[in-house]
């Protein structure tokens, strides 16, 4: 089993509509959690932080993580094509300073 | 502050030949990692230096070296090059070591 898990997708879905995105993990050590945006041929870019569980939310985005499901998700409101990109969950210890890195959900918003 | 930047852009190169890759991390961190991303394997940890001390190595053959500088500036060099190393090359500075914040990364192409 993989330290972290996601769902490659493609997400496709059209303009307007809520996203969900999601990853699971297996190392209950994990405290630090992250998401990325990627854009085609671009570094990735870090978009929510959080280390608790709970919700937190940054525009039209929000981070939850639930630590007892060891299941992290990241929901963004009145997608956009410029959401368009592919996202990565990225989970952390506190003892390790190296996060490890889902292999990336690729959404679409078509207008 | 100045993003993290990386030099070159782009790079082809033959196979058996080597290659040095340049990386300058956001002002104020001392952390600097090197990642590989391919379609296949997805973002692969190479390893992250720490004040001029590498301080945590991923799981790559020895042909993957990297130094970082007193002004924290690092690059990484591969030798002997091959096909399989084609890839997208990814540099990331962080303060605390969880947060990674990453640069535009390197495309580099081996023919």
């Amino acid at each position: 089993q993989k330290e972290v898990e996601q769902d490659p997708g493609p997400l496709s879905v059209p303009e307007g509509a809520i996203v969900s995105l999601n990853c699971t993990y297996s190392n209950s050590a994990f405290q630090y959690f992250m998401w990325y945006r990627q854009y085609s041929r671009k570094g990735p870019e870090l978009l929510m932080y959080t280390y608790s569980s709970g919700n937190k939310e940054d525009g039209r985005f929000t981070a939850q993580v639930d630590k007892s499901s060891k299941y992290i998700s990241l929901f963004i409101r009145d997608s956009q094509p410029s959401d368009s990109a592919t996202y990565l969950c990225a989970i952390a210890s506190g003892g390790s300073y190296i996060p490890t890195f889902g292999r990336g959900t690729s959404l679409i918003v078509h207008p | 502050k100045a993003g993290v930047t990386q030099t070159p852009r782009y790079l082809i190169k033959t196979r058996g030949q080597q290659v040095t890759l340049s990386c300058s991390p956001i002002s104020g961190h001392r952390s600097v990692s090197w990642y590989q991303q391919t379609p296949g394997q997805g973002l692969q940890f190479l390893f992250e230096y720490f004040s001029e001390t590498q301080r945590n190595k991923g799981n790559f053959p020895g042909r993957f070296s990297g130094r970082q500088f007193s002004n924290s500036r690092s690059e990484m060099n591969v030798s002997t090059l091959e096909l399989g190393d084609s890839a997208l090359y990814l540099c990331a500075s962080s303060s605390s070591g969880n947060e990674q914040y990453f640069g535009p990364g390197t495309r580099l192409t081996v023919t």
